[in-house]
């Protein structure tokens, strides 16, 4: 079947620092991966998406590679904000297209 | 364009009331969803719609019912609500192979 997980948190940063979210993810087929963001209080966006292997998806400072030999999709940033503190989402979108499989979440907290 | 529409953003029931979570969608999306989230738990999948017609259950569907009304819309109802209940609940809907679009949540208390 399809799964994925993701790195626990939470995760508590120093402005500047770099991050990394590890997420693995089984999966039959090819699926397509994402990174979702939640803001407090709101709802969830698409941070980035990857639809194939070695494809990398980027968005505000932000990557992830698709790497199909150890199923994984980390996410990494160089230099986290303030305005980064969020929680993370790993997922993916399973090979017929039509289900939508997530991670538990993250919660980061950058500090000034 | 207004992607996808929750109504409403917050809502208070007593325990054993019933009530109706709307969601439309206006980006022609086959797929709608109902998740919800709870503290440490991530997002659950309730039910799910692949298309217009069909209902499908998912990994929490006890104490829930959906219709899948057109293809816009995808309702969620509680019949009988329960404080297990008290949970933020999130619409979404996609078309194949591409990212879910997610509204923007109903926070729902049952007391």
């Amino acid at each position: 079947g399809n799964s994925v997980t993701q790195m626990e948190g939470p995760v508590t940063l120093s402005e500047e620092a770099f991050l990394t979210i590890n997420c693995t993810y089984t999966a039959t087929g090819y699926p397509s991966l994402f990174w979702y963001v939640q803001y407090p209080g709101e709802g969830l966006q698409l941070l980035l998406k990857a639809t194939k292997a070695d494809d990398k998806g980027s968005n505000k400072g932000f990557e992830a590679t698709y790497r199909k030999e150890t199923t994984s999709f980390h996410l990494e940033k160089g230099s986290v904000q303030v305005s980064d503190s969020a929680v993370y989402f790993c997922a993916l979108s399973s090979n017929t297209g039509n289900q939508f499989y997530f991670g538990t979440g993250t919660s980061l907290t950058v500090i000034p | 364009n207004a992607g996808v529409t929750q109504t409403p953003k917050f809502q208070v029931l007593k325990t054993g009331q019933s009530m109706t979570l709307q969601c439309a969608q206006d980006m022609n999306h086959n797929s709608m969803y109902w998740y919800r989230q709870d503290p440490g738990m991530g997002l659950r999948l309730i039910y799910y719609s692949a298309s217009e017609g069909t209902t499908d259950k998912g990994e929490v569907p006890n104490g829930y019912n959906v219709s899948r009304l057109n293809k816009r819309e995808f309702s969620l109802r509680l019949e009988s609500a329960a404080p297990s209940q008290t949970s933020v609940y999130f619409c979404a809907s996609l078309w194949v192979n591409t990212e879910a679009f997610f509204g923007q949540g109903t926070r729902l208390t049952v007391v």
